[in-house]
Protein backbone atom coordinates (compact mmCIF):
# COMPACT_ATOMS: atom_id res chain seq x y z
CA UNK A 1 0.00 0.00 0.00
CA UNK A 2 1.12 3.63 -0.89
CA UNK A 3 1.87 5.48 2.38
CA UNK A 4 2.07 8.86 2.49
CA UNK A 5 2.77 10.83 6.09
CA UNK A 6 2.70 14.15 7.08
CA UNK A 7 4.53 15.55 10.23
CA UNK A 8 1.97 17.30 11.93
CA UNK A 9 -1.94 16.84 12.22
CA UNK A 10 -2.84 19.50 14.14
CA UNK A 11 -0.57 22.96 14.18
CA UNK A 12 -1.10 26.37 15.66
CA UNK A 13 1.31 29.29 15.00
CA UNK A 14 1.10 33.43 15.08
CA UNK A 15 1.27 35.58 12.70
CA UNK A 16 4.77 36.38 11.11
CA UNK A 17 5.84 32.66 11.85
CA UNK A 18 7.63 30.89 9.93
CA UNK A 19 6.20 27.35 9.30
CA UNK A 20 7.40 24.16 7.74
CA UNK A 21 5.38 21.37 6.84
CA UNK A 22 7.02 17.72 5.61
CA UNK A 23 5.35 15.36 3.37
CA UNK A 24 6.93 11.93 3.13
CA UNK A 25 6.02 8.93 1.05
CA UNK A 26 7.28 5.67 0.12
CA UNK A 27 6.11 4.45 -3.29
CA UNK A 28 9.37 5.60 -4.83
CA UNK A 29 6.62 8.18 -6.82
CA UNK A 30 7.96 10.64 -9.06
CA UNK A 31 5.43 13.33 -8.28
CA UNK A 32 4.41 14.54 -5.22
CA UNK A 33 1.83 17.56 -4.68
CA UNK A 34 0.18 20.06 -1.97
CA UNK A 35 -2.96 21.20 -1.58
CA UNK A 36 -4.72 23.29 0.62
CA UNK A 37 -8.81 22.91 1.51
CA UNK A 38 -11.10 25.51 2.63
CA UNK A 39 -15.17 24.94 2.91
CA UNK A 40 -16.47 25.71 -0.40
CA UNK A 41 -13.49 25.97 -2.18
CA UNK A 42 -12.27 22.34 -2.35
CA UNK A 43 -8.98 21.05 -3.62
CA UNK A 44 -6.80 24.05 -4.11
CA UNK A 45 -2.92 23.07 -5.53
CA UNK A 46 -0.30 25.05 -4.47
CA UNK A 47 2.75 23.46 -5.44
CA UNK A 48 3.79 20.17 -6.98
CA UNK A 49 6.98 18.62 -7.76
CA UNK A 50 7.87 16.42 -10.70
CA UNK A 51 11.24 15.34 -9.50
CA UNK A 52 14.31 15.75 -6.91
CA UNK A 53 14.88 19.57 -6.55
CA UNK A 54 12.48 20.38 -9.68
CA UNK A 55 9.12 22.49 -8.62
CA UNK A 56 6.19 24.00 -9.87
CA UNK A 57 3.94 26.43 -9.36
CA UNK A 58 0.78 25.20 -8.77
CA UNK A 59 -3.28 27.66 -8.75
CA UNK A 60 -2.38 29.60 -5.39
CA UNK A 61 1.34 29.72 -4.95
CA UNK A 62 1.45 32.84 -3.26
CA UNK A 63 2.97 33.07 0.39
CA UNK A 64 4.10 29.69 -0.11
CA UNK A 65 7.54 28.34 -0.84
CA UNK A 66 8.83 24.21 -1.17
CA UNK A 67 11.39 22.23 -1.26
CA UNK A 68 12.43 18.74 -2.50
CA UNK A 69 15.88 17.51 -1.86
CA UNK A 70 15.02 14.09 -2.02
CA UNK A 71 12.75 12.08 -4.19
CA UNK A 72 10.71 10.82 -0.78
CA UNK A 73 10.49 14.01 0.73
CA UNK A 74 8.19 17.15 -0.07
CA UNK A 75 8.09 20.08 2.48
CA UNK A 76 5.73 23.04 2.20
CA UNK A 77 6.92 26.22 3.87
CA UNK A 78 4.97 29.41 4.54
CA UNK A 79 7.69 32.09 4.90
CA UNK A 80 5.74 34.35 7.36
CA UNK A 81 2.30 32.81 8.41
CA UNK A 82 -0.98 34.94 7.68
CA UNK A 83 -4.10 34.34 8.71
CA UNK A 84 -5.61 33.89 5.57
CA UNK A 85 -3.33 30.23 5.76
CA UNK A 86 -5.49 28.92 8.20
CA UNK A 87 -6.57 25.40 6.55
CA UNK A 88 -6.80 21.87 6.20
CA UNK A 89 -2.90 21.34 3.89
CA UNK A 90 -2.84 18.05 1.75
CA UNK A 91 0.02 16.29 0.74
CA UNK A 92 -0.10 13.78 -2.19
CA UNK A 93 1.89 11.94 -4.13
CA UNK A 94 1.63 9.41 -7.64
CA UNK A 95 4.19 7.53 -10.14
CA UNK A 96 4.85 9.65 -13.18
CA UNK A 97 3.20 7.18 -15.34
CA UNK A 98 -0.43 7.03 -13.62
CA UNK A 99 -2.66 10.10 -12.32
CA UNK A 100 -4.01 8.14 -9.51
CA UNK A 101 -3.07 10.82 -6.30
CA UNK A 102 -2.45 9.20 -3.17
CA UNK A 103 -3.03 11.59 -0.21
CA UNK A 104 -1.64 11.98 3.23
CA UNK A 105 -3.76 12.62 6.34
CA UNK A 106 -3.75 15.92 6.31
CA UNK A 107 -2.32 18.76 8.48
CA UNK A 108 -4.70 21.76 9.75
CA UNK A 109 -3.04 24.70 10.62
CA UNK A 110 -4.42 27.56 12.60
CA UNK A 111 -2.83 30.85 12.43
CA UNK A 112 -3.81 33.26 15.19
CA UNK B 1 -9.41 27.62 -16.16
CA UNK B 2 -10.34 23.64 -16.43
CA UNK B 3 -13.66 23.45 -14.11
CA UNK B 4 -15.16 19.88 -12.82
CA UNK B 5 -18.73 20.90 -11.62
CA UNK B 6 -20.47 18.94 -8.59
CA UNK B 7 -23.88 19.12 -6.98
CA UNK B 8 -22.75 20.24 -3.15
CA UNK B 9 -25.48 18.17 -1.60
CA UNK B 10 -26.47 16.65 0.60
CA UNK B 11 -27.71 13.77 -0.94
CA UNK B 12 -29.99 11.92 1.27
CA UNK B 13 -30.51 8.04 0.33
CA UNK B 14 -31.98 5.58 2.99
CA UNK B 15 -29.79 2.41 3.64
CA UNK B 16 -30.01 -0.29 0.80
CA UNK B 17 -30.86 2.50 -1.82
CA UNK B 18 -28.62 2.99 -5.00
CA UNK B 19 -26.85 6.40 -4.53
CA UNK B 20 -26.25 8.37 -7.67
CA UNK B 21 -23.35 11.11 -7.74
CA UNK B 22 -22.42 13.15 -11.03
CA UNK B 23 -20.22 15.07 -12.02
CA UNK B 24 -19.68 17.02 -14.91
CA UNK B 25 -16.45 18.78 -16.50
CA UNK B 26 -15.29 21.24 -19.06
CA UNK B 27 -12.18 19.99 -21.09
CA UNK B 28 -13.25 18.34 -24.32
CA UNK B 29 -9.35 16.51 -23.43
CA UNK B 30 -9.63 14.84 -20.34
CA UNK B 31 -8.10 11.60 -19.74
CA UNK B 32 -8.60 10.42 -16.74
CA UNK B 33 -11.24 10.33 -14.12
CA UNK B 34 -11.46 9.54 -10.20
CA UNK B 35 -13.43 8.88 -7.71
CA UNK B 36 -12.54 10.12 -4.00
CA UNK B 37 -14.12 9.51 -0.79
CA UNK B 38 -13.15 11.99 2.08
CA UNK B 39 -15.02 11.27 5.89
CA UNK B 40 -15.05 14.90 7.80
CA UNK B 41 -12.04 15.78 9.20
CA UNK B 42 -9.77 13.16 6.84
CA UNK B 43 -7.99 13.26 3.78
CA UNK B 44 -9.49 11.93 0.41
CA UNK B 45 -9.34 8.19 -0.39
CA UNK B 46 -9.27 7.18 -4.15
CA UNK B 47 -11.78 4.51 -5.20
CA UNK B 48 -12.34 4.37 -8.46
CA UNK B 49 -10.50 5.17 -11.57
CA UNK B 50 -12.28 5.82 -15.21
CA UNK B 51 -10.08 5.81 -18.51
CA UNK B 52 -12.50 4.85 -21.02
CA UNK B 53 -16.30 5.37 -22.13
CA UNK B 54 -18.81 3.21 -20.24
CA UNK B 55 -19.12 1.49 -17.02
CA UNK B 56 -16.37 0.34 -14.59
CA UNK B 57 -17.56 -2.03 -11.46
CA UNK B 58 -15.87 -2.67 -8.28
CA UNK B 59 -18.14 -4.39 -5.45
CA UNK B 60 -20.84 -1.82 -4.29
CA UNK B 61 -19.39 0.70 -6.69
CA UNK B 62 -19.46 1.34 -10.27
CA UNK B 63 -18.12 4.56 -12.29
CA UNK B 64 -19.62 5.42 -15.83
CA UNK B 65 -17.98 7.85 -18.33
CA UNK B 66 -19.49 9.41 -21.04
CA UNK B 67 -16.68 11.33 -23.02
CA UNK B 68 -19.61 13.13 -25.51
CA UNK B 69 -21.25 14.42 -22.93
CA UNK B 70 -18.57 15.05 -20.59
CA UNK B 71 -20.21 13.31 -17.28
CA UNK B 72 -19.12 10.80 -14.85
CA UNK B 73 -20.66 9.65 -12.43
CA UNK B 74 -20.37 7.21 -9.02
CA UNK B 75 -23.00 4.98 -8.16
CA UNK B 76 -23.27 2.95 -4.96
CA UNK B 77 -25.47 0.01 -4.44
CA UNK B 78 -26.73 -1.01 -1.40
CA UNK B 79 -25.83 2.05 0.31
CA UNK B 80 -24.50 1.73 3.74
CA UNK B 81 -24.36 4.59 6.94
CA UNK B 82 -20.79 3.61 6.26
CA UNK B 83 -20.78 5.01 3.05
CA UNK B 84 -21.85 8.52 4.52
CA UNK B 85 -18.93 11.00 3.19
CA UNK B 86 -18.06 13.89 0.80
CA UNK B 87 -17.39 12.42 -2.61
CA UNK B 88 -14.97 14.42 -5.40
CA UNK B 89 -14.51 13.75 -8.82
CA UNK B 90 -10.93 14.54 -10.53
CA UNK B 91 -10.28 14.97 -13.53
CA UNK B 92 -6.75 14.80 -15.47
CA UNK B 93 -6.72 16.77 -18.24
CA UNK B 94 -3.25 15.53 -20.44
CA UNK B 95 -2.67 19.23 -21.73
CA UNK B 96 -2.87 20.65 -18.21
CA UNK B 97 -1.13 18.00 -16.69
CA UNK B 98 -2.61 18.67 -13.59
CA UNK B 99 -5.89 16.83 -11.89
CA UNK B 100 -8.45 19.38 -10.75
CA UNK B 101 -10.91 18.32 -8.38
CA UNK B 102 -14.27 19.28 -7.74
CA UNK B 103 -15.67 20.78 -4.53
CA UNK B 104 -17.63 17.54 -3.42
CA UNK B 105 -20.90 16.17 -3.33
CA UNK B 106 -21.92 15.06 0.54
CA UNK B 107 -23.84 11.84 0.96
CA UNK B 108 -25.77 10.84 3.78
CA UNK B 109 -27.31 7.65 4.20
CA UNK B 110 -29.86 7.15 6.72
CA UNK B 111 -30.18 4.20 8.65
Amino acid sequence: DVKVTQSSRYLVKRTGEKVFLECVQDMDHENMFWYRQDPGLGLRLIYFSYDVKMKEKGDIPEGYSVSREKKERFSLILESASTNQTSMYLCASRERTSYEQYFGPGTRLTVT
Amino acid sequence: QKEVEQNSGPLSVPEGAIASLNCTYSDRVSQSFFWYRQYSGKSPELIMSIYSNGDKEDGRFTAQLNKASQYVSLLIRDSQPSDSATYLCAVFSGGYQKVTFGTGTKLQVIP
